[in-house]
This record gives C-alpha cells, structure tokens and sequence, in this order.
C-alpha cells in the first residue's frame, strides 16, 4: 500500500460544484501539504499543515479550503470550483523531527472543471 | 513565485550518455532537493544537498551546489530508459523543511 494516498485519482465535474479532495498518510509524519501542478508552472503550494491544529496558507490558497482531521488525514476543499481550478492536485508529507528532511508525495488527483 | 529556475526546460540523449540539468535560485537557501516525476505520478525525492555541502553523490546521481552563484546542477550518468521522467529542484529556506519552492521542471528523454 502506498503511504500517501489520495482519493479520488480522477475527477471531473461542473463549475460551481463543492469538491473534497481526501489526503491519507502512513508515514506517521506531522507535516502535509497540498500542492498543485499546470503544466509549464511546475507546483505551487496551496495549504500545509504542520500538525492538527496548525493551517497556513500557501502561495495560492483563494477559493481553497483545506481540513486537517487527524495527524493521518488532510483533505482540500474547493467550495465553488471554477474552470480555472483544473490542474493536477498532489498532496505531501514530511517529518518535522529532523531538519533537512524531504516531503513524499501521493500520486496526485487529477481535477478537471468544465 | 518560483525560486528555482531549471535549465535547460528539455531535454533528450542517447541512453548510455550523461545528462546533467541546472537549477538556479534567487535568495538565501538552507537545503536544496531534487525530485523524479514520472509521467502520471507523483514526484520521488531523489536527494537532498545542504546548504554547506558542494557536492553529493547517490549511485549515479551526482548533486553540486554553488551557493555564491546560487546555483546547483543535477548529473545522471550512464543514463538509462527508464531515466525519462521531469525533474524539479525545490528550495527550502527555513532549514525546518516548512515549505519548498519549486520550480518548473525539466523533461528529460532518453532514447533507447
């Protein structure tokens, strides 16, 4: 099993729809993050979260909304999605116990608006 | 905003030859990361260079870090097929890995 996982893989729905997108980690780490990707403008950072009860915003957080459940569980929201919002959305992990150490990645959900 | 900057934005080899790519940056780093994302996946951490640190090696990568000229290059040597991927570089600022920018990637081809 993977240790990022992200659900759904796929999804295509309508502008003005409310969309969750669901984040599970078993690495155990505190810090997840949401990221993401156009083509030609690599990753941006939406949200991260450095553990339950600490949320910052990203480089790109309008029209976003994340939730932060458990240490396990960070999920991101889209409350009117909008055709500009279509990308490729990548959640990620890393540990916070020791400096220098990298983020894990799940293998992304791919939203399309139309 | 994108701190890293790769270069070249393609690029494609014979298998068996080297491939090497740069990144550049504009402000203070504590680390620097490289990552492999292969088509439909998410990204793989391949290494991690501190900002103290000139050179690091992993089987056949091969990270240097020039923090005068705020730049870092990434070689593959004896490149392979399955090398094919797009390849980031992310700065982290903070040493604390709080976040990391990334910058826009390179698509790395390696024919057969």
């Amino acid at each position: 099993d993977a240790d990022v996982t992200q659900t759904p893989r796929n999804r295509i729905t309508k502008t003005g729809k409310r969309i969750m997108l669901e984040c599970s980690q078993t690495k155990g780490h505190d810090r997840m993050y949401w990221y993401r990707q156009d083509p030609g403008l690599g990753l941006r950072l939406i949200y991260y979260s450095f553990d339950v009860k600490d949320i910052n915003k990203g480089e790109i957080s309008d029209g976003y909304s994340v939730s932060r459940q458990a240490q396990a569980k960070f999920s991101l929201s889209l409350e009117s999605a909008i055709p500009n919002q279509t990308a490729l959305y990548f959640c990620a992990t890393s540990d916070s116990s020791y400096s220098n150490q990298p983020q894990h990645f799940g293998d992304g959900t791919r939203l399309s608006i139309l | 905003s994108q701190q890293g900057e790769e270069d070249p934005q393609a690029l494609s080899i014979q298998e068996g030859e080297n491939a090497t790519m740069n990144c550049s940056y504009k402000t203070s780093i504590n680390n620097l990361q490289w990552y492999r994302q292969n088509s439909g996946r998410g990204l793989v951490h391949l290494i991690l260079i501190r900002s103290n640190e000139r050179e690091k090696h992993s089987g056949r990568l091969r990270v240097t870090l020039d923090t005068s000229k705020k730049s870092s290059s990434l070689l593959i040597t004896a490149s392979r097929a399955a090398d094919t991927a797009s390849y980031f570089c992310a700065t982290d600022a903070s040493g604390a890995n709080s976040k990391l920018t990334f910058g826009k990637g390179i698509t790395l081809s390696v024919r057969p």
